[in-house]
């Protein structure tokens, strides 16, 4: 089955130490996107990748990276975990039509990594 | 901007009885609709979406309709089941951008007893 796939699903990381979570997806989806969500908050946005493009929330710190070498895989870089940057976080997939118009794909989820910070 | 609201929870019903998920939204377009569902400790998983005016979206026993007139996309299930027990989130999208974040409403919790 064709799916999005992230590891670890849970990850224990020190204050400051930096950290890496990773995202992979069958689908060959063109957009992947990283969201944080905080205990019984809605998933937020940090930034997505439209093919090779990267495209930063306003509001997303400096402290979160993020890289795809290819279409398949994605990561998410924390170059400084704090305590404020313990949640889950959940890569998504879609298929956009592109600028030129057309409906936006449904975006898939994958099963989220929950980043605890000590 | 655009936006979404729900319900506020928890909500808590019997085995078998019928749910409502009320949500509404505020947009400019026309955006597509979907309700997702989150089992504790697990991501999101689509439950259900519609693209454009009084489209019927229907999963696993779950129906919500597209009402422009009212900006609505409630979540409805006519006899749920304690395994439906989750927190349900109604999101929307702008069609026709590339890469736009879903907005989210801040999610109902559903908790069903047998």
């Amino acid at each position: 089955d064709a799916m999005v796939i992230q590891n670890p699903r849970y990850q224990v990381t020190q204050f400051g130490k930096p950290v890496t979570l990773s995202c992979s997806q069958t689908l060959n989806h063109n957009v992947m996107y990283w969201y944080q969500q905080k205990s019984s908050q809605a998933p937020k946005l940090l930034f997505h990748y439209y093919d090779k493009d990267f495209n930063n929330e306003a509001d997303t710190p400096d402290n979160f990276q993020s890289r795809r070498p290819n279409t398949s895989f994605c990561f998410l870089d924390i170059r400084s975990p704090g305590l404020g940057d313990a949640a889950m976080y959940l890569c998504a997939t879609s298929r956009d039509a592109g600028l030129a118009g057309g409906p936006t794909y449904t975006q898939y989820f994958g099963p989220g990594t929950r980043l605890t910070v000590l | 901007g655009n936006s979404v609201t729900q319900m506020e929870g928890p909500v808590t019903l019997s085995e078998e009885a019928f749910l409502t998920i009320n949500c509404t939204y505020t947009a400019t377009g026309y955006p597509s609709l979907f309700w997702y569902v989150q089992y504790p400790g697990e991501g999101l998983q689509l439950l259900l979406k519609a693209t454009k005016a009084d489209d019927k979206g229907s999963n696993k026993g779950f129906e919500a309709t597209y009402r422009k007139e009212t900006t609505s996309f409630h979540l409805e299930k006519g006899s749920v089941q304690v395994s439906d027990s989750a927190v349900y989130f109604c999101a929307l999208s702008d069609q026709g951008q590339a890469g736009t974040a879903l907005i989210f409403g801040k999610g109902t919790t559903l908790s069903v007893s047998s």
